[in-house]
């Protein structure tokens, strides 16, 4: 257990549709990374956030969004929902921001399936 | 998006077998991870590896950051049947944790 907690494990919604997945860090992390692992496109960066700012952005659409609220607690938005949205969607914590030495943990991930 | 050259792609050995993984990249990274994914889970850090050059071993597992900080390898000697999953390499540069995933390694191995 990486003590990172994702909800929910699994998700199956239709396209159009809006989703949201929560994570919690581990606790005393201050830094939230959300990862996307699909079978093409393998683990892809998609955003991060320290101490409730943004800090990094990676391949994210514009159709999704993320926040990281006071409780250090963060929810990952995916809009207008397409089918190849489908994936697993993980979430990653740190206590710090990225140096040297910045252990990250993941959770064990959302699946979400767009039919 | 931006991947790095994971090699091999896939590995079916025998129990016993030692077993060797890269990753090599374009680009310099300050830090190297390994992960190994099993199914249905996330990643689970395996080694860290902070300066070139530097070897490092988790029991079983060792692991180099290459000296031109733009490759490292994994080592796993005497494979064991838990051994199976997907291993994936990582690195880590700028100050930010934006992690680079290679495409993974599938593991199998025969009892």
């Amino acid at each position: 257990d990486s003590g990172v907690t994702q909800t929910p494990k699994h998700l199956i919604t239709a396209t159009g549709q809006r989703v949201t997945l929560r994570c919690s860090p581990r606790s005393g992390d201050l830094s939230v990374y959300w990862y996307q692992q699909s079978l093409d496109q393998g683990l892809q960066f998609l955003i991060q956030y320290y101490n409730g700012e943004e800090r990094a952005k990676g391949n994210i659409l514009e159709r999704f969004s993320a926040q990281q609220f006071p409780d250090l607690h963060s929810e990952l938005n995916l809009s207008s929902l397409e089918l190849g949205d489908s994936a697993l969607y993980f979430c990653a914590s740190s206590v710090a921001l990225g140096r040297s030495g910045n252990t990250i943990y993941f959770g064990e991930g959302s699946w979400l399936t767009v039919v | 998006g931006q991947q790095l050259n994971q090699s091999p792609q896939s590995m079916f050995i025998q129990e016993g077998e030692d077993v060797s993984m890269n990753c090599t990249s374009s680009s310099i990274f300050n830090t190297w991870l390994w992960y190994k994914q099993d199914p249905g889970e996330g990643p689970v850090l395996l080694i860290a590896l902070y300066k070139a050059g530097e070897l490092t071993s988790n029991g079983r597992l060792t692991a180099q950051f290459g000296i031109t900080r733009k490759d490292s390898f994994l080592n796993i000697s005497a494979s064991i049947p838990s051994d199976v999953g997907i291993y994936f390499c990582a690195g880590q540069s700028g100050n930010t944790g934006k992690l680079i995933f290679g495409q993974g390694t599938t593991l199998q191995v025969k009892p």
